[in-house]
């Protein structure tokens, strides 16, 4: 039972470039959530689902885009990386929308 | 706009005496309250939550919270440090007045003196 995984654990952009992070939860949780957690900052909700097909936007979604195209997968994905997006983002799940959330690693992102 | 205030970023104390972390949030009619925390190149684990049930709640590693609704309030209490305390903590409040947001808090440093 691995839990919440991501990848990649660290990515270094160049300012316009796109990538997709991807995160995999193997507890048939329904709902899945993307954070950025900024120095010094608590995290920032960006997007959540509460089950495949169903996305919603968080409290900074500009610049993101996900799907959940199955109840494994939320990836994240940034079109034009931009030098604000540097962050470390978390991918995390649970059950319910009021249950315990399990987090993955992270993925630390700097866009240069 | 909701809100969830964490009113020291950092709190300092010696081993052995107690830790005071606290958390404040804007009134909502039913909040669902965590707090987490965030070891040193550690993920995030659930330490507590409070979901209408009994209003001081048990955590993990010793520590609790309570929720008084009166003081829109979810202070984290420890009554003896350990130095395996040190970390990050983080309060996190779901609303579910009109609409689903949830919100973390800013964060607390915990520093735990020899």
């Amino acid at each position: 039972n691995a839990g919440v995984t991501q990848t990649p654990k660290f990515r270094i952009l160049k300012i316009g470039q796109s990538m997709t992070l991807q995160c995999t939860q193997d507890m048939n949780h329904n709902y899945m959530y993307w954070y950025r957690q900024d120095p010094g900052m608590g995290l920032k909700l960006i997007y959540y689902s509460v089950g495949a097909g169903i996305t919603d936007k968080g409290e900074v979604p500009n610049g993101y885009n996900v799907s959940r195209s199955t109840t494994e997968d939320f990836p994240l994905r940034l079109e034009l990386a931009a030098p604000s997006q540097t962050s470390v983002y978390f991918c995390a799940s649970s059950y319910g929308r009021q249950e315990t959330q399990y987090f993955g690693p992270g993925t630390r992102l700097l866009v240069l | 706009a909701q809100s969830v205030t964490q009113l020291d970023s950092h709190v300092s104390v010696s081993e052995g005496t107690p830790v005071l972390l606290r958390c404040n949030y804007s009134s909502s009619y039913s909040p669902s309250l965590f707090w987490y925390v965030q070891h040193p190149n550690k993920g995030l684990q659930l330490l507590l939550k409070y979901t209408s049930a009994a209003t001081l709640v048990k955590g993990i590693n010793g520590f609790e919270a309570e929720f008084k609704k009166s003081e829109t309030s979810f202070h984290l209490t420890k009554p003896s440090a350990h130095m395996s305390d040190a970390a990050e903590y983080f309060c996190v409040v779901i609303f579910m007045d009109s609409n689903y947001q949830l919100i973390w808090g800013a964060g607390t440093k915990l520093i735990i003196k020899p």
